[in-house]
């Protein structure tokens, strides 16, 4: 079974530019999330969505940030513009509840490291 | 909120010492917690989760950790570290029931000597 992977893996862009990052979960998972982590800082949740829909988006940054799950496949993480403050690594995880809500684990993908110039 | 505190953030051993990394976790629920590793140029994994029942929990590759509801706390121990244990450590939180985001602690890199 493939894990969940992330494209790009790595990314350099400039500040001002658009860059956008996709996540594809494990085939099958309904739970999809997003982190960031800003190097030396704790991993951060930015938001989840349970199949299409946005679940929690508390840990959005600002409105530069859009998060999308069309078809509730996999999902794409768009920021524009980005500054700065914006370079990290972003994490996506998916889970699937065996025994219902909250019982799930979450399996992470190998992150995109984002550096901002 | 919830909120998650790791003691250690950088801990270097010699193969074949004990391990213990500390982690203490603040919410006035009750909680699922978990231990993820990610081992140089891979991605998290993860090594254990308590969900409720018995609070010892063993995981994988010889880790262990304990769930003392009194101490908030859920340290992770492995009695004989070796090189290959060398990674980062996160320690990590989330209320039970609902859907609820997961809170994370700043990790612990830990380096084992050969």
């Amino acid at each position: 079974e493939a894990g969940v992977t992330q494209f790009p893996s790595h990314s350099v862009i400039e500040k001002g530019q658009t860059v956008t990052l996709r996540c594809d979960p494990i085939s099958g998972h309904d739970n999809l999330y997003w982190y960031r982590r800003v190097m030396g800082k704790e991993i951060k949740f930015l938001l989840h969505f349970v199949k299409e829909s946005k679940q929690d988006e508390s840990g959005m940054p600002n409105n530069r940030f859009l998060a999308e799950r069309t078809g509730g496949t996999y999902s794409t993480l768009k920021v524009q513009p980005a500054e700065l403050e914006d370079s990290g690594v972003y994490f996506c995880a998916s889970s699937h509840p065996p025994g219902g809500v909250g019982t799930d684990t979450q399996y992470f993908g190998p992150g995109t490291r984002l550096t901002v110039l | 909120a919830q909120s998650v505190s790791q003691h250690n953030h950088h801990v270097i051993l010699s193969e074949a010492a004990s391990l213990e990394l500390g982690c203490n976790y603040s919410y006035g629920g009750t909680v699922n917690l978990f231990w993820y590793v990610q081992y140089p140029g891979q991605h998290l994994q993860l090594l254990l989760k308590y969900f409720s029942g018995d609070p010892l929990v063993k995981g994988i590759k010889g880790f262990e950790a304990e769930f003392i509801k009194s101490k908030f706390s859920f340290n992770l121990r492995k009695p004989s570290v070796q090189w290959s244990d060398t990674a980062e450590y996160f320690c990590a939180c989330r209320p039970s029931g609902g859907y609820q985001k997961v809170t994370f602690g700043t990790g612990t890199k830990l380096q084992v000597i050969p």
